[in-house]
């Protein structure tokens, strides 16, 4: 199993304010970054993905991604009560047959 | 409709017996997975078939064996459950593209064994 870490939180916010979340890896073979939304009893569903080095906006999202430091983030900007879920973070390495791993998740509560 | 799916949605089933978890997605993918999530919340995955390669977890119980009839579909089969095979299943697929891929989930299934 590649490693992908990630804080497992709780981690808190009041209504508004801005959610950073973290992720490392450890292959460098990994090829494209996700983060992936999942609410209490839900499957995953996909936030958004990044290949380049750099940031990339989404409407309140922003993945940033840091291949040197093979670290990735994600920022929830004006976080809303409805963001409340745990995201997970997951890399995907191709050459070795198309394979996506996950880190462990990190809880987000936002407080109204 | 539903680009992934799999039956049964719940399963609760006694230590010692033998149960299959069904999946098939109609994105015309070419990859296929198997994921077992914990009550931590940790997906980890189990296979894949990746263009009718069968890759295979090397921590995953002999007991836990994946059949593909065809591309579309990867069933689950337990032999023997145990109660650390409680869990959340879930199935995925992706496919490699110009555009690079993303892997999309079934509305996963929770087994629990008593």
């Amino acid at each position: 199993q590649k490693e992908v870490e990630q804080n497992s939180g709780p981690l808190s916010v009041p209504e508004g304010a801005i959610a950073s979340l973290n992720c490392t890896y450890s292959d460098r073979g990994s090829q494209s970054f996700f983060w992936y939304r999942q609410y209490s009893g839900k499957s995953p569903e996909l936030i958004m993905f990044i290949y380049s080095n750099g940031d990339k906006e989404d409407g309140r999202f922003t993945a940033q991604l840091n291949k040197a430091s093979q670290y990735v983030s994600l920022l929830i900007r004006d976080s809303q009560p409805s963001d409340s879920a745990t995201y997970l973070c997951a890399v995907n390495i191709i050459d070795t047959g198309n394979q996506f791993y996950f880190g462990t998740g990190t809880s987000l509560t936002v407080i109204p | 409709d539903t680009a992934v799916s799999q039956t049964p949605k719940y399963l609760v089933t006694q230590m010692g017996n033998d149960k299959s978890i069904k999946c098939e997605q109609n994105l015309g993918h070419d990859t296929m997975y198997w994921y077992k999530q914990d009550s931590k919340k940790f997906l980890k995955i189990m296979f894949s078939y990746n263009n009718k390669e069968l890759i295979i977890n090397e921590t995953v119980p002999n007991r836990f064996s994946p059949k593909s009839p065809d591309k579309a579909h990867l069933n689950l089969h337990i032999n023997s459950l145990e109660l650390g095979d409680s869990a959340v299943y879930f199935c995925a697929s992706s496919q490699v593209g110009r555009s690079g891929n993303t892997i999309y989930f079934g509305e996963g299934s929770w087994l629990t064994v008593v």
